[in-house]
């Protein structure tokens, strides 16, 4: 059974900073990984999604790399923003299953 | 344009009430997704549609889950006798073409369910 973990389970970073998400999955039998954002009470946004021929996609400040072989994939923030506040999921499809990591949540100081 | 919307937003229930959730997805979005979501956890697969078929109900925790989307655009995902570990957000979610998660989903706001 896939399991995907995240670490850490919550960061706290001064304005400016560049910072690492991690995410980890245990069957490395994927179609692809997606990074999702999700606000207090809000639902997710969908951030990048990675199919499992690629290995990292970018968009503005953010980058997610995608290692299948070892189930690994990390975010990558640059010059993070207060704005960047928010819990990040990862999550796998295995074709016909989707399974979310726990979370990491962000909160970037001032 | 709009994005993919519920109702209601707050819902609570007695123990052993039925409650109905709806969700309205993208416009001409053929794959529609529910997913559970406990406090404090990512959200877990229930069911899959695509248009009015449901293809997968593999997550549905137990028969007094029940979802339908007769026409392929609104769906419902009905709770029977509901129990208070039912409560959690309940996410809808749909994609613009058919397979399971093989496109970007977008996600409604959810429905948080409180059972007492």
């Amino acid at each position: 059974k896939q399991e995907v973990t995240q670490i850490p389970a919550a960061l706290s970073v001064p304005e400016g900073e560049n910072l690492v998400l991690n995410c980890s999955f245990t069957d490395s039998a994927i179609y692809n990984l997606q990074w999702f954002r999700q606000d207090p009470g809000k639902g997710l946004t969908s951030l990048l999604l990675i199919q499992s021929s690629q290995r990292e996609q970018t968009s503005g400040r953010l980058n997610a790399s995608l290692d299948k072989s070892s189930g690994r994939s990390t975010l990558y923030i640059a010059a993070s923003q207060p704005g960047d506040s928010a819990t990040y999921l990862c999550a796998v499809s295995e074709g016909q299953n989707f399974v979310f990591g726990p979370g990491t949540r962000l909160s970037v100081l001032p | 344009g709009a994005g993919v919307s519920q109702s209601p937003r707050y819902k609570v229930a007695k123990r052993g009430q039925d409650v109905a959730l709806r969700c309205d997805p993208i416009s001409g979005h053929v794959s529609l997704f529910w997913y559970q979501q406990a406090l404090g956890q990512g959200p877990e697969f229930l069911t899959y549609f695509q248009n009015e078929a449901q293809l997968d109900k593999s997550g549905l925790p137990s028969d007094r889950f029940f979802a339908e989307r007769p026409e392929g655009s609104v769906s419902t995902l009905k709770i029977q006798r509901t129990q208070q570990e039912d409560s959690a957000v309940y996410l809808c979610a749909s994609s613009l073409t058919a397979g399971f998660f093989s496109d970007t989903q977008y996600f409604g706001p959810g429905t948080r369910l409180t059972v007492l």
